[in-house]
């Protein structure tokens, strides 16, 4: 079965400082890696996905498939980044019909 | 487009009492969810749609029904709802593209069950 782990439920830094949110999955066949964002009292949205390696609002994540890891990072945090964070796998195979494994989430905060 | 819409936006329901969460899509998509948001838990999946007449199971279906109504709505139905069924619901359409797919959100049905 997949699983994904988020190990922080709150996260805490200061504007301006490096901020890097843990993701790890477990997962047998070929997995797509998200992360989702949701503001406050905003639905979800998607903030970054695997396939594409890119950056959106200063935000990276690179699969790290020895480590089964898709950790986020951001060098400055910013207080608008003040969210919760879901890192999401999705089996790329052509059975699974697009559902997502959602971890726990993170609740980053930045202090100015 | 307005995207995704879910009705109502908060209900409260007393246990016992039946109620359907609706929700429509206009972008054309083929597939369609339903989760629910626990604290602690992150969001797990009740049922999905892959396609038009077609509905399957989640991680989580006990309690819910689901209906496809057709390609722009997928209803969700709580026949007895308990309080267990106190959560957070978001509808979600997906569309899959060349650089890979990505999963549209509703904003959200707050339920209570007392």
């Amino acid at each position: 079965a997949q699983r994904v782990t988020q190990p922080e439920k709150l996260l805490s830094v200061f504007k301006g400082a490096p901020v890097e949110l843990k993701c790890n999955y477990s997962y047998s066949g070929s997995p797509e890696l998200f992360w989702y964002v949701q503001y406050s009292r905003q639905r979800l949205q998607l903030l970054l996905r695997h396939i594409s390696r890119e950056s959106i609002k200063g935000f990276t994540a690179d699969l790290n498939k020895g480590e089964t890891s898709f950790h986020l990072k951001k060098p400055f945090a910013q207080e608008e980044d003040s969210a919760m964070y879901y890192c999401a796998l999705m089996d790329a195979g052509g059975t699974s019909y697009g559902k997502l494994t959602f971890g726990q989430g993170t609740i980053l905060t930045v202090h100015p | 487009n307005a995207g995704v819409t879910q009705t109502p936006k908060f209900q409260v329901l007393k246990t016992g009492q039946s109620m359907t969460l609706q929700c429509a899509q206009d972008m054309n998509h083929n597939s369609m969810y339903w989760y629910r948001q626990d604290p602690g838990m992150g969001l797990r999946l009740i049922y999905y749609s892959a396609s038009e007449g077609t509905t399957d199971k989640g991680e989580v279906p006990n309690g819910y029904n689901v209906s496809r109504l057709n390609k722009r709505e997928f209803s969700l139905r709580l026949e007895s709802a308990a309080p267990s069924q106190t959560s957070v619901y978001f509808c979600a359409s997906r569309v899959k593209q060349r650089g890979g797919s990505e999963q549209y959100f509703g904003p959200g049905t707050r339920l209570t069950v007392t």
